[in-house]
């Protein structure tokens, strides 16, 4: 049980490059999300998933696709990298909500983007 | 949206010392975790507590919500604690969650 897991772990981008960071979780949760955590701050939601096919947009989703289609991974793309998007990006998943909304996180992905 | 404020910032102990951390919001919940981010950058959820309180080891952690607030225990402390303790609550369902600035602990040996 691998819990949940990103790829890759690091990555360097240039200005105006794409990329695609994959989340996958193996505990059969119905609820993924991606969030961007810069120095000092705490995490900002930037889209989330409340099951396969389905996604929605958090509080910074601007610059950022998302795609579930498979209900154990959840896809974050920048179509077009800016240095504002250099961030450490992590996924959760949870169950459900309530009591069952417990968020268990990934290692975080760690982009630079110059 | 609902504010989420921490305190203190950063916090250094003594190993073996006991503290606690608070966590204020600005609007009811029915939905609060207490996450600890380790040096290594690692995510661990620690408590899910909308109210009351729970134990888990050396830890505890206590939610009034009808005062809006949330307190961690830390007791004993070991350099293991050390990290980034964030509090976290729902933006506006009780699953999307907003999180603190966090409290920076160091425990020195």
């Amino acid at each position: 049980n691998a819990g949940v897991t990103q790829t890759p772990k690091f990555r360097v981008l240039k200005t105006g490059q794409s990329m695609t960071l994959l989340c996958a979780q193996d505990m059969n949760h119905e609820y993924m999300y991606w969030y961007r955590q810069d120095p000092g701050m705490g995490l900002r939601l930037i889209h989330y998933s409340v099951g396969e096919g389905t996604t929605a947009k958090g509080e910074v989703p601007d610059g950022y696709n998302v795609s579930r289609l498979k209900k154990q991974n959840f896809l974050l793309g920048l179509e077009s990298a800016a240095p504002s998007q250099t961030s450490v990006y992590f996924c959760a998943s949870s169950l459900t909500s309530g009591v069952r909304g417990t968020q268990y996180f990934g290692p975080g992905t760690r982009l630079l983007v110059l | 949206g609902i504010q989420v404020e921490q305190s203190p910032p950063d916090l250094i102990l003594q190993e073996g010392a006991n503290s606690t951390l608070r966590c204020n919001f600005s609007d009811s919940v029915n939905n609060l975790q207490w996450f600890h981010q380790n040096p290594w950058g690692q995510l661990i959820n620690l408590f899910y507590i909308p109210s009351g309180t729970k134990q888990n080891g050396r830890l505890s952690a206590t939610t009034v919500a009808t005062e809006r607030y949330s307190l961690l225990y830390i007791s004993s402390s070991q350099t293991t604690d050390s990290g980034v303790y964030f509090c976290a609550v729902p933006l506006s369902n009780d699953y999307k969650l907003s999180f603190g600035a966090g409290t920076t602990v160091t425990v020195r040996a």
